[in-house]
């Protein structure tokens, strides 16, 4: 059974890099199978796709947040990574990472969802 | 790229049958049959339901059900249960390996 963790600093200060971790276990995040996403979520809010990674060469970001955002894999630590730079009170939500399916068009398991709140 | 629309709310009583509606646009929900719905209870994970329009995952109910109509997606659940009281999520596929979800629907078993 394919499980997913994120973690990472709970609360960001305003102009700096929020960074967040995806522990991935049960399957190898290399197994090129699956894509690996982002997705977020504001209090009381929808969900945001952030954007996902095949590999660190293949990526795509949701055209809105794309200047700001990166998103990594190591495969060592069957781990993929976001990074969000020059975050604002507006980047204040759950970040939830996700696995993509048999096919890339769904998210099929997710992690548990971390809290980052931006404020100084 | 603007969110899907869904209703705010919904509501049935155990038994009956419900329907939220996802309304997209031509580049979105009109153009592809790649919609999933998602449910989420209160402080947990987004659960997959639908995904490819109407096809289920193995151990979903088969009380829920996916259509498409134009640019509108719909999520039916049928014989509602209190279990079944959570916010549902549309999402669609948005061309240019893109996603775009929906505003959430907060289903309200009477």
């Amino acid at each position: 059974q394919v499980q997913l963790q994120e973690s990472g600093p709970g609360l960001v200060k305003p102009s700096q890099t929020l960074s967040l971790t995806c522990t991935v276990s049960g399957g190898s995040i290399s197994s090129g199978s699956h894509y690996w996403s982002w997705i977020r979520q504001p209090a009381g809010k929808g969900l945001e796709w952030i954007g996902r990674t095949y590999t660190s060469v293949s990526t795509n970001y949701n055209p809105s947040l794309k200047s700001r955002v990166t998103i990594s894999v190591d495969t060592s630590k069957n781990q993929f990574s976001l990074k969000l730079s020059s975050v604002t009170a507006a980047d204040t939500a759950v970040y939830y990472c996700a696995r993509s399916g048999s096919s890339p068009y769904f998210f099929d398991y997710w992690g548990q969802g971390t809290l980052v709140t931006v404020s100084s | 790229q603007s969110a899907l629309t869904q209703p705010a709310s919904v509501s049935g009583s155990p038994g009956q049958s419900i329907t939220i509606s996802c309304t997209g646009t031509s580049s979105d929900v009109g153009s592809y049959n790649l919609v999933s719905w998602y449910q989420q209870h209160p402080g947990k994970a987004p659960k997959l339901m639908i995904y490819e329009g109407s096809r289920r995952p193995s151990g979903v109910s088969n009380r829920f059900s996916g259509s498409k109509s134009g640019n509108t997606a719909s999520l039916t659940i049928s014989g509602l249960q209190a279990e079944d009281e959570a916010d549902y999520y549309c999402c669609s596929y948005a061309g240019s390996y893109t996603w775009v979800f929906g505003g959430g629907t907060e289903l309200t078993v009477l």
